[in-house]
């Protein structure tokens, strides 16, 4: 079983529509948790942080449950521009354990 | 203010080759990582450099060594390039309490 498990899509939605990613982790020492966004041929960048009592940056809103050891993002309202790839990560120590990414692509 | 710089950004192999992938970062970061990244597998981990001075092997690191040279570098090398280590290669800073990775613009290798 992966450390770290994500759907890899691809989703494929309309702009304006609202879409979430689910991310399951194995480790239950994992001490913090991450969003990665990745564009195709470039860098991961932090998306946002995933805090226990769950988070919101704008259109983006992250939740935790530490007892089901799953991870989540919700995007509304969808832009052309969310189009990417989402990485879940999950912190233990020095080590950050990425999952394969989920890839989204919204349309016109 | 670069951040994290990487050379170079592409590179073509011959099996059995060597090269050294350079990294260095200018946020006096104490952390940095090399991971790599095949479709499918996510990123994993190489090697990773907690402090200057220290390194430690991480998920992946058969074929691959790695120097700490100063606090700002941390380099990667392949002593005997073989076709699996075809993949993208990213490497990351971490600061003290920061709250995630700042990556490099990553390299392309194929070894052929």
């Amino acid at each position: 079983r992966k450390e770290v498990e994500q759907d890899p899509g691809p989703f494929n939605v309309p702009e304006g529509a609202t879409v979430a990613f689910n991310c399951t982790y194995s480790n239950s020492a994992s001490q913090s948790f991450f969003w990665y966004r990745q564009d195709c041929r470039k860098e991961p960048k932090l998306l946002m942080s995933v805090y226990s009592s769950g988070n919101e940056d704008g259109r983006f809103t992250a939740q935790l449950n530490r007892a089901s050891q799953y991870i989540s993002l919700l995007i509304r309202d969808s832009k052309l521009s969310d189009s990417a790839t989402y990485l879940c990560v999950v912190n233990i120590g020095n080590d950050m354990r990425f999952g394969a990414g989920t890839r989204l692509t919204v349309k016109p | 203010n670069a951040g994290v710089t990487q050379t170079p950004k592409f590179q073509v192999l011959k099996t059995g080759q060597s090269m050294t992938l350079q990294c260095a970062q200018d946020m006096n970061h104490n952390s940095m990582y090399w991971y790599r990244q095949d479709p499918g597998m996510g990123l994993r981990l190489i090697y990773y450099s907690a402090s200057e001075g220290t390194t430690d092997k991480g998920e992946v690191p058969n074929g691959y060594n790695v120097s700490r040279l100063n606090k700002r570098e941390f380099s990667l090398r392949l002593e005997s390039a073989a076709p699996s280590q075809t993949s993208v290669y990213f490497c990351a800073s971490r600061g003290q309490g920061a709250h995630g990775y700042t990556f490099g613009s990553g390299t392309r290798l194929t070894v052929v």
